[in-house]
Order: structure tokens, then sequence, then C-alpha cells
């Protein structure tokens, strides 16, 4: 399995951009990228997953460069609402369901 | 709504009480996993069944017993358990050997 790192918190005030980046300098060929989210106690929530170059949804962007060994997930105009847990995932496809969840990035969205 | 259900939200019980976790998914999914999150630390795999069968038991102790009667319902059931397993519980659904997971809201569980 990958071994992922990200910061461990971020700062952000209402309005702007935030972009979290992960490391994940061995990655597999056949692995895919995934973030969640969490809020105080609930489960994670899926929010954005790429395989390569820039994948884009309704809540956010994946960038991912081409040797793959990290990748930032943007996050546009943050409200206070997107305060939480963020995590990077690398997971294999089609074969592998063992996540490994890390400490995450916690973002601290203020006025 | 994620489409995976976790009853009861919050637990509370005895070291000597016996009491079950219930996990339902809705999503025609055919993996399930339990997760376990203590206080500031990464969730921790416990279990995985895929099609009812477990492949997966991450060195959990045997007062944690998981249950898969079908695709869609997952239980564990509780016994003697130690003021240490106080957490947050997590079940998750996926596609066979998908790499996404769909989590439910949890059981936060209290053993006094």
């Amino acid at each position: 399995l990958a071994k992922t790192t990200q910061p461990i918190s971020m700062d952000s005030y209402e309005g702007q951009e935030v972009n979290i980046t992960c490391s994940h300098n061995n990655i597999a060929t056949n692995d895919y990228i995934t973030w969640y989210q969490q809020f105080p106690s609930q489960g994670p929530r899926f929010i954005i997953q790429g395989y390569k170059t820039k994948v884009t949804n309704e809540v956010a962007s994946l960038f991912i460069p081409a040797d793959r060994k990290s990748s930032t997930l943007s996050l546009p105009r943050v409200s206070l609402s997107d305060t939480a847990v963020y995590y990077c995932l690398v997971a294999y496809a089609g074969g592998g369901n063992k996540l490994t969840f890390g400490t995450g990035t916690q973002l601290k969205v203020e006025l | 709504e994620t489409g995976v259900t976790q009853t009861p939200r919050h637990l509370v019980m005895g070291m000597t009480n016996k009491k079950s976790l219930k996990c339902e998914q809705h999503l025609g999914h055919n993996a399930m996993y339990w997760y376990k999150q203590s206080a500031k630390k990464p969730l921790e795999l416990m279990f995985v069944y895929n099609f009812k069968e477990q492949t997966e038991n991450n060195s959990v102790p045997s007062r944690f017993s998981p249950e898969c009667p079908n695709s869609s319902h997952l239980f564990l059931h509780l016994h003697t358990l130690q003021p240490e397993d106080s957490a947050l519980y997590l079940c998750a659904s996926s596609l066979l050997g998908g790499e996404t997971q769909y989590f439910g809201p949890g059981t936060r569980l209290l053993v006094l």
C-alpha cells in the first residue's frame, strides 16, 4: 500500500481557494488517488478521485502531475462548513479494498 | 445520505453487557467493512466482507464478533468490552475490489 504524506493542518478564510497537497512517492501503476472529507463524529465522505491530470466535480478539483507522485486537492471559495479533516488515499483499482487512512489534514476556515 | 445506515447512532454499555451494532447499505454493493476511530486517531480497519465472506480480520480481539448474513447487512456483536473500546465505529460498503468506499454515519460507543 502506498504511503501518503499530507500537512497536519491548514487555516483559511471564507471565500479563499484552498489547496491541500499529498505526497505518494511509491504509488503503483494501478493505484487511484481518492480524497475523503470527514466532519466530527461522522463517517468520511468521498469527495473526488483521479488517476492522472485533472479531475473536476461540483465540489473540488484534483490535480495530478505526470509522475503521479503527488496530488493536490483544490477547494474553491471555501466556507465555514468546509472545516473538516481531509484524507488523501491511494488504493489499488479493481483488486484491493484495504484503505489505509492517515491522520489527514485538519482544515479550519474562519470568517 | 450516503446510502449506508447505522444503528444505533449512540450506545452506552457496561463491560458485562452484550450489544450489537447494525449496518445496512442500499447501494447494491457486495463488500462491507467495519472501522474503528478512536479520539484523534486515524481510522483503523477491523473487518472486511466480500460477498458475505470475511476476507480480512485486522487482529481484532474476539470480544468483537462480526456477522454478515447477506451483502446488504453487517453486524458487529459486542461482549465484555473494555473502556478503551470506546470509539466511533464506522461501517462502509463498496463494490468488490472497489477503491471508493461509502461510509455510514457511525455509532458512537461508550463503554463504562
